[in-house]
Formats: C-alpha cells, structure tokens, sequence
C-alpha cells in the first residue's frame, strides 16, 4: 500500500515569492492534516480536514497561508508572500474519520532566503 | 488534552531493551495514550496507543501504570534503525489533533 506522497521534497524560495506544497493521502482515507515542524521541534497542526471541510484551521494564519482539498482526496498547501521565518518542514498526514491514527508523509523541507 | 514529560534523551545498546517513560500524571479517564516516533528526515510513524490495558504489537509494547499517570513503551530488541526521536502523547478518544511535545531522542548504540 502506497503511503502519503508529498511533493517537492525540497524547495528552495527566496522571500515574498510564492509557495505550494502539494499532498496526495493515503487512498481511502478521509482525514487529512498538514502540519509546521521547526527545527528541534515537534510538529504543529495547522489545517485538519474531513473529506473536502476545513473542520479545524484555528492555527492556521490566514493572511498569508492558504489550503484547499477540493475534492475530498489530494490537498495544496500555499504561502503567499514567504518569510524568512516560514522555513520549516511541512507535513501532510491523512487518517480515517474516526481514529486517532495518523499516517505521515516525508514532507517537504522549504527554507527561505 | 493532558500534558506529558519525557527525558530528552537516551542511549540503548543494540540487541537489548529499550526502556522510554512518559508521565501523564493529569491524564482523565477518557484519554488514551500515544506513542509515534521519528526518524531523521522522515515524518512521524505510530507505533501503538493504549487506554488502561498494557498493549503489544509488532513494533513496540505499552505499559501503562495502574493509576495511569506514567507509562513506558518498550522496544524489546533495538536496532540501530530505532534510532529516532520517540513522542508520547495524551488525547482524547474523540479528539483527532496531535499535539507533540519535543519527545525523547533514543540513540542506539552499536
């Protein structure tokens, strides 16, 4: 069974440019998470959905981060303008509605320049 | 959800257990324990969880205490593929967000 697929694995941005991540789940699965680990960090939520809904984007911030999962299945994670301070790992998880179970992606490194 | 501690770090000579405590001591009734783990580069991998009962899977066992303000995952033959950073977290059975603390780095040692 494949796993959660995120694509690029690197990105390498210099700052106000534009971003996108991208996140395929794991097939079936309904829930889908995109998390911010910093360095040293654990991660931290930033947007959970349930099929297509945004059922929790409270630390989420909205003036420049944006995501949508139109379809219920793969989901885009945007930045728009980068800051420095965006340099992170970004993950996308995906789990069954339901279960506290969630399964991770490699993520992808984005560093700001 | 309740707080939990956890040592920064240990060491684990390969072949032998791996020990890894987590107290919870404001865990409530309805909130189960977690464990994931974290390899260099890699994201998050749950490894088992466990309401009162002591759990064991493929991967790892879970003990939990009887009053259920600590427990230990325990990693019975370590690897040097354990080496990883290990996070212990406490939820709620209908709660769906993870909130990751900075976990204890097992470093294995050959």
């Amino acid at each position: 069974e494949a796993g959660v697929v995120q694509s690029p694995r690197y990105k390498i941005i210099e700052k106000k440019q534009p971003v996108a991540f991208w996140c395929n789940p794991i097939s079936g699965h309904n829930t889908l998470y995109w998390y911010l680990q910093n360095l040293g960090q654990g991660p931290e939520l930033l947007i959970r959905y349930e099929n297509e809904e945004a059922v929790d984007d409270s630390q989420l911030p909205k003036d420049r981060f944006s995501a949508e999962r139109l379809k219920g299945v793969d989901s885009t994670l945007k930045i728009q303008p980068a800051e420095l301070g965006d340099s992170a790992v970004y993950l996308c998880a995906s789990g069954l509605q339901g279960l506290s179970e969630q399964y991770f992606g490699p993520g992808t490194r984005l560093t700001v320049t | 959800d309740a707080k939990t501690t956890q040592p920064p770090s240990m060491d684990c000579a390969e072949g032998r257990a791996a020990n890894l405590p987590c107290n919870h001591s404001t865990i409530s009734g309805n909130e189960y324990v977690y464990w994931y783990r974290q390899i260099h580069s890699q994201g998050p991998q749950y490894i088992i969880h466990g309401l009162k009962n002591n759990e064991t899977n493929e991967m790892a066992s879970l003990i939990i205490t009887e009053d259920r303000k600590s427990s230990t995952l325990i990693l019975p033959h370590a690897t040097l593929r354990d080496t990883a950073v290990y996070y212990c977290i406490v939820l709620s059975g209908s709660a769906r967000q993870l909130t990751f603390g900075s976990g204890t780095q097992l470093t294995v040692l050959p």
